[in-house]
């Protein structure tokens, strides 16, 4: 079936490096994606976005890349935080009229002083 | 900043029991969800909810699941008869209408232990 994925389940980093999260989806009509941050005990918390006929978004420290070819989104972390450790999860969004979120397995991120 | 809310944050019930998991949306949100995340897993869509009907539903929600808005405010989420692999945080999340963002509000969870 189709399903949105990731690469890699864990990934440390130095704190103050760039950490690069990578997603693969297998679904080419989703529309609009989502990247999420869940910290330990919490729900799911948005980060940042794009939609399908975007290939590049940025936010504050934060640059969210598709590759619509090779069907693959990425998160770009600039100078990485204690505060970023968490899982971070892609998703994307059904052509529904619910507009139901569909997510990835996740990525943890351990940030290291 | 607007939040969902979720209670209880932690119940432990008997295999079995009933349980209702409330949420309080967003006020000016119309779409509501249902996701759960075993431990350790990624987090599953059970259940959306709008216009006070059910829009759509996965293969998890079934004839044990239930949802309703009983009161125009708290979105609830019950289960039946509880099984031990009902263990999960369950996720509240709202939505605006469909002119306004995609992105899902979640609320911080329930945590339903089934023992």
């Amino acid at each position: 079936g189709e399903s949105v994925g990731l690469h890699l389940p864990t990934l440390s980093v130095q704190e103050g490096d760039n950490s690069i999260i990578n997603c693969a989806y297998s679904n080419s009509a989703s529309d609009y994606f989502i990247w999420y941050k869940q910290e330990s005990g919490k729900g799911p918390q948005f980060i940042i976005d794009i939609r399908s006929n975007m290939d590049k978004r940025q936010g504050q420290r934060v640059t969210v890349l598709l590759n619509k070819t090779v069907k693959h989104l990425s998160l770009q972390i600039a100078a990485t935080q204690p505060g970023d450790s968490a899982v971070y999860f892609c998703a994307e969004i059904n052509s529904g009229s619910a507009r139901q979120l569909t997510f990835g397995s996740g990525t943890q991120l351990t940030v290291l002083p | 900043e607007p939040e969902v809310t979720q209670t209880p944050s932690h119940q432990v019930t008997q295999m079995g029991q009933e349980v209702i998991l409330r949420c309080v949306p967003i006020s000016n949100h119309l779409y509501f969800y249902w996701y759960r995340q075993i431990l350790g897993q990624k987090v599953e869509f059970l259940v959306s909810f709008y216009n006070n009907e059910i829009s759509e539903k996965s293969e998890i929600f079934d004839d044990q699941f239930s949802v309703e808005r009983p009161d125009g405010s708290n979105f609830t989420l019950k289960i039946r008869s509880t099984k031990l692999e009902d263990s999960a945080m369950y996720f509240c999340a709202s939505r605006q209408d469909p002119s306004g963002a995609n992105v899902l509000t979640f609320g911080a969870g329930s945590r339903l232990t089934v023992l």
